[in-house]
């Protein structure tokens, strides 16, 4: 079965300064997506980024970017030049035909 | 807005009582996902559908149930509550098949307390 790990229930950085959020999950299948949501206070969930599993080239979105390692199934999420507006709850997910799975959530507190 | 509705927002109810939840999804998508958030916890999955079926089934309690209707829309039935189960309920849909790497979409939630 598909499952996600997140290892790190809390993390935080300094403001300005960067921080490396974890991810592992498991899955025989070759084909599937990856992505990072954010939950800040409002609980609204928010897509920050998304890695296709074929691409072996790391998503970047501005400020966010991961670091792909497919043989290893890792996906951990760069954050840089930390901002107050990241603190929030961050998951990681994985998705495949018909199937989603999130992980349990790392809290990031971004210190001023 | 995400497209996916979820009614209604918040919810108060006694224990021993039951609830359903409705998760309207984007248009055109099929799949709805059901997921359960503790206070300051991580999401858990309770159960999948695609299509009117049942696709998948997480750390869902026997007290729940959940069905997806012809046009769609999803219920998710709580009985019998317990104070534990005061939660957020996610419901989040997405396109499955071809298109599957769109990410899901998540409602606001609804937020239940038992009291």
């Amino acid at each position: 079965a598909q499952t996600v790990t997140q290892s790190q229930p809390e993390m935080s950085v300094q403001e300005a300064e960067t921080v490396t959020l974890s991810c592992t999950y498991d899955t025989s299948e070759s084909d599937y997506y990856l992505f990072w949501y954010k939950q800040p206070p409002s609980r609204q969930m928010i897509l920050v980024i998304r890695q296709e599993a074929y691409k072996q080239q790391n998503a970047t979105e501005n400020r966010f970017s991961v670091n792909f390692q497919k043989a290893a199934k890792s996906f951990s999420l760069k954050i840089s030049d930390s901002q107050l507006g990241d603190a929030a709850m961050y998951f990681c997910a994985y998705r495949s035909a018909f199937i989603g799975r999130f992980g349990a959530g790392t809290r990031l507190t971004v210190k001023p | 807005d995400s497209g996916v509705t979820q009614t209604p927002k918040h919810l108060i109810t006694a224990t021993g009582q039951r609830v359903t939840l409705r998760c309207s999804p984007r248009s055109g998508d099929l799949s709805v996902y059901w997921y359960q958030q503790s206070l300051d916890q991580g999401l858990q999955f309770l159960i999948q559908y695609y299509n009117g079926e049942e696709r998948a089934k997480g750390n869902i309690l026997e007290r729940f149930s959940a069905q997806q209707f012809p046009d769609l829309h999803s219920e998710l039935n709580l009985s019998s509550l317990e104070l534990g189960d005061s939660a957020l309920y996610f419901c989040a849909s997405s396109v499955e098949g071809v298109e599957r790497n769109t990410e899901a979409f998540f409602g606001q939630g609804t937020r239940l307390t038992v009291v």
